[in-house]
């Protein structure tokens, strides 16, 4: 069975902040981990992946999250928030027993102010 | 090159009736994915096609069915619609399945609503 927990529903942060997304998975395989991003009223986009390579990810728009296996992590990160990162951000995780079946989080709004 | 496209895009009905809802893959995709997203929740797996055979099925009843057709275009039918149907109902396509980390595209959704 596979799970995935993201820890805060709402962030806020200031404009030029960094952003942090935490995400606890729980997987009885070796699993595939992504972050989508979703902007009002569209579908969802991937921001990066974790397939069993490198542990620190680099995805679009600046983002990167880091694969801690000890801790069953997948933070999210950006150095610096722009407005546009306003969105809803969903960690999501698929193992090789799900035939590419993608388990969603609840998900994390993400507010950003001036 | 074009994304993966559904339609419509809004749709509305009432209790009771049936609904199709469309989907074309990205080219060259052969797998495509169903997933419904209720308003303030992560979206949830309803099927999985892969060469017009359904490889996964999530925990949806009966009256969600789905078929795949020989140019990898998908439709998602829901009879006997019930209030609770209303969600974004979104598509998503990959180049194979059974890979878990062949990356799923997604479009932007159907909106249904449910009176």
């Amino acid at each position: 069975a596979q799970s995935v927990t993201q820890l805060d529903s709402h962030v806020s942060v200031s404009e030029g902040t960094p952003v942090l997304l935490r995400c606890n998975y729980s997987s009885s395989y070796s699993p595939s981990l992504f972050w989508y991003v979703q902007h009002p009223n569209k579908g969802l986009q991937l921001l990066l992946k974790y397939t069993s390579a490198a542990t620190l990810v680099k995805g679009i728009n600046g983002f990167e999250a880091e694969f801690k296996k000890s801790e069953t992590s997948f933070h999210l990160t950006k150095p610096s928030a722009h407005m546009s990162d306003a969105a809803e951000y969903f960690c999501v995780v698929s193992d090789r027993n799900s035939w590419g079946k993608l388990q969603f989080g609840a998900g994390t709004q993400v507010v950003v102010t001036p | 090159d074009a994304g993966v496209t559904q339609s419509p895009t809004h749709l509305i009905k009432t209790r009771g009736q049936q609904v199709t809802l469309r989907c074309s893959p990205i080219s060259g995709h052969k797998s495509v994915s169903w997933y419904q997203q209720v308003l303030g929740q992560g979206p949830q797996f309803i099927f999985q096609y892969y060469e017009k055979e359904e490889r996964g099925r999530g925990n949806f009843p009966d009256r969600f069915s789905a078929r795949q057709f020989p140019n990898y275009s998908s439709e998602l039918n829901v009879n006997a619609l019930l209030l609770g149907d209303s969600a974004l109902y979104l598509c998503a396509s990959s180049s194979r399945t059974g890979l878990m980390d062949q990356p799923q595209h997604f479009g932007d959704g159907t909106r249904l609503s449910i009176l």
